[in-house]
């Protein structure tokens, strides 16, 4: 597509429930990023894909945040046993390798948890 | 750890007026700086960016020059519209590292 895709767009949960959330990236980037957004913390960086591999990890808060990335192309982050704290909007971004360092984003999945 | 700092917000402005919002950093070497907006109800977009020191950054009549001897990264619009009400985030990177993002500014401009 033209851009970043992500689904669903909006996600309401209950406390303890797992979730999955999708991101396709813009076609033939290599680079994948996953973002979030919370009122009280700001923009905050999760994890990066470069292919299916993820070099950094470092901002996935907990053991129950985990992400993978098939063929090269989409990417899934799970929630398991999601917390009140977890609601926040999660932004997902690709870039091409070869044309730098520009992060294109989709426009992000709003989670609610109950 | 590399940082951003920007001015709190709201910054409420005039149609017409100049805008100022400021931005420092705090990195080692020569990270890449950006500027993205975030219009109401939409995702974020890449206003502008710079890759190296005395860069200058352009985009809708926005302007920030890449300052390495101050560590700073400030947005200015000559003449501010209503349409450019958002919030506004600058952020640093290296190559395809992760985007290390200032807390954001909100503008508001008025009629």
């Amino acid at each position: 597509g033209a851009g970043v895709s992500q689904s669903p767009s909006n996600k309401v949960t209950e406390k303890g429930k797992d979730v999955e959330l999708r991101c396709d990236p813009i076609s033939g980037h290599t680079a994948l990023y996953w973002y979030r957004q919370s009122l009280g913390q700001g923009l905050e960086f999760l994890i990066y894909f470069q292919g299916n591999s993820a070099p950094d990890k470092s901002g996935l808060p907990s053991d129950r945040f985990s992400a993978e990335r098939t063929g090269g192309s989409v990417s899934t982050l799970t929630i398991q046993r999601t917390q009140q704290e977890d609601s926040a909007v999660y932004l997902c971004a690709s870039s091409s390798w070869s044309g730098g360092e520009t992060q294109y984003f989709g426009p992000g999945t709003r989670l609610l948890v109950l | 750890g590399d940082s951003v700092t920007q001015m709190e917000g709201p910054v409420t402005l005039s149609e017409e007026a100049f805008l100022t919002i400021n931005c420092t950093y705090t990195a080692t070497g020569y990270p890449s700086l950006f500027w993205y907006v975030q219009y109401p109800g939409e995702g974020l977009q890449l206003l502008l960016k710079a890759t190296k020191a005395d860069d200058k950054g352009s985009n809708k009549g926005f302007e920030a020059t890449y300052r390495k001897e101050t560590t700073s990264f400030h947005l200015e619009k000559g003449s501010v519209q209503v349409s450019d009400s958002a919030v506004y985030f600058c952020a640093l990177s290296r190559n395809t590292d992760k985007l290390i993002f200032g807390t954001g500014t909100r503008l508001q401009v008025f009629p």
